[in-house]
């Protein structure tokens, strides 16, 4: 689905950094959505927001933030407090009405050096 | 927000074969169930979905059951092919929230 863009698609944390993951859309949705992959365990919720300058928790959302001052860009920032930050990390996006599928990007990959 | 239990967590299948990947869930708000298939290293991709006013959905080799009553619904993949092998993820849609299964690893043995 070219119309959300995730990047990088690999990413390192040193001890006690913050880093940024970068989620761009250009598909009009108003919804976005932040999730963790770890093998064995689907997908889990960190974040989510349904308009511009608002955002909720998700079920995991401890070391994480995020910002949503464009409707276009969700960026996702793990933060020195989220000990196990290894992960595979999916961004998605929709339309914000009842019964509307999710679009995924590419996922970035987050390793501790 | 109420989860969903999916199985098996893997399949194997010989090609030809047909695959059947189930999941329940408990509350009787949900509405709406979509299913994605992710391949290797790759974005989770919708491949069908059902709404809770039908009972079943086709397309092409892929089918979708849902049981409002017994609150379980059901991914049959038809004359599997390799290139179906994947990762399968059924989820549910209650308002506005969205609940996925673990996953399923289905492989298309030739």
């Amino acid at each position: 689905d070219g119309g959300i863009t995730q990047s990088p698609k690999y990413l390192f944390r040193k001890e006690g950094q913050n880093v940024t993951l970068s989620c761009e859309q250009n598909l009009n949705h108003d919804a976005m959505y932040w999730y963790r992959q770890d093998p064995g365990q689907g997908l889990r919720l960190i974040y989510y927001s349904q308009i511009v300058n608002d955002f909720q928790k998700g079920d995991i959302a401890e070391g994480y933030s995020v910002s949503r001052e464009k409707k276009e860009s969700f960026p996702l920032t793990v933060t020195s407090a989220q000990k196990n930050p290894t992960a595979f990390y999916l961004c998605a996006s929709s339309i914000f009405r009842q019964n509307q599928p999710q679009h995924f990007g590419d996922g970035t990959r987050l390793s501790i050096l | 927000g109420e989860n969903v239990e999916q199985h098996p967590s893997t399949l194997s299948v010989q090609e030809g074969d047909s695959a059947v990947i189930k999941c329940t869930y408990s509350d009787s708000a949900s509405n709406y169930f979509p299913w994605y298939k992710q391949e290797l290293g790759k974005r989770p991709q919708l491949i069908i979905d059902i709404r809770s006013n039908v009972g079943e959905k086709k397309d092409q080799r892929i089918a979708v059951t849902l049981n409002k009553t017994a609150k379980h619904f059901s991914l049959h993949i038809t004359e599997t092919q390799p290139e179906d092998s994947a990762v399968y993820f059924c989820s549910k849609y209650n308002n506005n929230d969205m609940r996925f299964g673990a996953g399923t690893r289905l492989t298309v043995k030739p």
